[in-house]
């Protein structure tokens, strides 16, 4: 059973608009809640993380909406720049254990 | 060093061989990770090692995986008679402290080893 559902499989965005990716999880036990983004040929990176004691978590362009009550959580890239251009990772994690990623996004923002 | 680096980037192999992968992670970093990463998906996670010992090896897919940390830093993961199905990007992460200390500690990707099963 997939532990964290991720979508869109991909997702093209012009240049300033918004990016908007969407994780599920079905454990209620997860209680952090990164997100990682990858370029090609290189390993994830960390972009932003959550915890679910609050609902929303705000980097420069980069936002997490967390809400626990559907078991969602989702990534939000303000002002999209094709730099931004990339795959995008959610993952979860509970207790200290190993973390579960989902399915992955690749973002194409369009100049 | 400057991060986590793995050898070799790209491997090669013929089904039934046996493979070495190696892992360097960042100087310090007491947790180390390893990852199979298959053409579209996220990672999926294998072992992870705190120091020296395995703290949790239950992602490992068979007895045909097995992993060393023996001094505590380089690492490498071992995939014997490999078939097909093992071909896939093979990712390594170390972090400061892991995941028994009481905090998250961002863990650290290096680039992969590509690994292609013949």
């Amino acid at each position: 059973q997939q532990q964290v559902k991720q979508s869109p499989q991909s997702l093209i965005v012009q240049k300033g608009g918004i990016s908007i990716i969407n994780c599920a999880y079905e454990n209620t036990a997860f209680d952090y809640f990164p997100w990682y983004q990858q370029f090609p040929g290189k390993g994830p990176a960390l972009l932003i993380a959550i915890r679910p004691d609050v609902s929303e978590k705000k980097e420069g362009r980069f936002t997490i909406s967390f809400n626990k009550s559907a078991k969602q959580f989702s990534l939000h890239i303000m002002d999209s720049q094709p730099g931004d251009s990339a795959t995008y990772f959610c993952a979860a994690n509970y207790n200290f254990n190993k973390f579960y990623f989902g399915s992955g996004t690749k973002l194409n923002v369009k100049p | 060093g400057a991060g986590v680096s793995q050898t070799p980037s790209n491997k090669v192999t013929e089904k039934g061989k046996y493979v070495e992968l190696r892992c360097d992670p960042i100087s310090g970093h007491t947790a180390l990770y390893w990852y199979r990463q298959s053409l579209g998906q996220g990672p999926e996670f294998l072992i992870y090692f705190q120091g020296t010992g395995a703290a949790d090896d239950s992602g490992l897919p068979n007895d045909r995986f097995f992993a060393v940390r023996p001094e505590g830093s380089v690492s490498t993961l071992k995939i014997q008679r490999t078939e097909r199905g093992d071909s896939a990007v093979y990712l390594c992460a170390s972090s400061l402290f892991g995941l028994a200390k009481g905090t998250y500690n961002e863990q650290f990707f290096g680039p992969g080893t590509r690994l292609t099963v013949l």
